[in-house]
This record gives structure tokens, sequence and C-alpha cells, in this order.
């Protein structure tokens, strides 16, 4: 069965830094592209970052602020977040799948529970 | 960037009611479009994939269709398990991109 557990998630102040991880279990996590979205308390889904064979891309929002990366030998995806901001706060889901190859897109089709960030005073 | 509109951005309805949301793009996606249902407190479930492909293990109540700009998911006899949000994304380019949602209500 495919699972994806995130953590890391804590109140932070306006400024400070936190990394997020996902361990990926009942799958071979090393052959997917893996993303990051994000839900704001009461608001809509907004994608954060994918990181795929050939590279990572980011939403506008975070670019030069956070940092995907993976550590596939532990079947782990991670988000660095620095500079953080208020309208930051949100849970944190990461999920798998997303780019295009070839022809081909392909869409985030296992989400996890989420971890929530709260950056905050 | 791409945008997705939705509408409506709520719905009341009854149980066994036919119900349609409809999903347009800013820009053509051809079908790279997924729709998602979400319950409070829990994360988004894929429903669609590729326009029109049900996800495996949904029911088959649930369709979808469209190209190009113009998108609609369908629920052919609304369920009392299917009371949630949906929200549309298209992931034929980044940044990815979603529809605002639509919250399904009892009516």
């Amino acid at each position: 069965e495919v699972q994806l557990l995130e953590s890391g998630g804590d109140l932070v102040q306006p400024g400070g830094s936190l990394r997020l991880s996902c361990a990926a279990s009942g799958f071979t996590f090393s052959a997917h592209v893996m993303s990051w979205v994000r839900q704001a308390p009461g608001e809509g889904l907004e994608w954060v970052s994918t990181i795929t064979g050939g590279g990572t891309y980011y939403a506008d929002s975070v670019k030069g602020r956070f940092t995907i990366s993976r550590e596939n030998s532990k079947n782990t995806l991670y988000l660095q977040m620095n500079s953080l901001r208020a309208e930051d706060t949100a849970i944190y889901y990461c999920a798998r799948g997303g780019g295009c190859a070839g022809s081909n897109c392909y869409w985030p089709d296992r989400w996890g529970q989420g971890t929530l960030v709260t950056v905050s005073s | 960037d791409i945008q997705m509109t939705q509408s409506p951005s709520t719905l009341s309805a009854s149980v066994g009611d036919r119900v349609t949301i409809t999903c347009r793009a800013s820009q053509s996606i051809s079908t790279w479009l997924a729709w998602y249902q979400q319950k409070p407190g829990k994360a988004p479930k894929v429903l669609i994939y590729k326009a029109s492909s049900l996800q495996s293990g949904d029911p088959s109540r649930f369709s979808g269709s469209g190209s190009g700009t113009e998108f609609t998911l369908t629920i052919s006899s609304l369920q009392p398990d299917d009371f949630a949000t949906y929200y549309c994304q298209q992931y034929n380019s980044f940044p990815w991109t979603f529809g605002q949602g639509t919250k399904v209500e009892i009516k």
C-alpha cells in the first residue's frame, strides 16, 4: 500500500526556518516525481514545488526561500523552508507524481495527510 | 500562469440529484486536468485524471469530460458520502494551478 507520511510541521516565528519531511513506502520512491502542495486554513490548494529527474520547480511565492530535495536511500522527500512569513501558514501535503515526460503529463495521484506549519510571533 | 475558474463556488443538492461542476482554463491544457474531492480535515483525493479517466477504486457515478479550456465533473446520483469540496487542477505545465473549489452542501 502506498503511504506518504509528512512530519516536521511546527509553530515558528516570522523569519524562521523549518524542514519538512515526507517518508514514502509501498512503491519505488526513486522512480517517481514528488511534489509539495499546501493549503492555508479555510482556503484552497496551492502548488508549492516539484522535484523531477531533471530538476526542481517552485511557485513564485516560495522561490528563493524554499528548497525541495530527496534522499532516495531513505525514501524521503524534504522541503527546507527559510525566511518564513505569516502567509506560509498552511497544511503542507506531499504528493506522488507530477511533471511531463515525452507526450504525457502526470498528476499527483497519492497524497499524504499533511503537516501543519504555523508562522506567527 | 494558467488560471483555473470553477463554478459554482457552492452548490446545494439532495441525495439522488445529478450534479455538474464546471472548470475553465485561461488557455488550452489539452486533457491534462484532474478533479479532487476533499472532506474536512482530510487530504484531497483524486477522482478523475486526464479529464475523463476515473481513478481506480472510485465510484462510477463520478465522470469527467472536456478538453482544451472547458471541463466538467458530473456526479450522476449524489450520495451522502459525496458532500465535500471539489477542486480541479491543471497539470499541463508549472506552476500547477487549482480551481478555487466547489462546496457541495446538503439541500
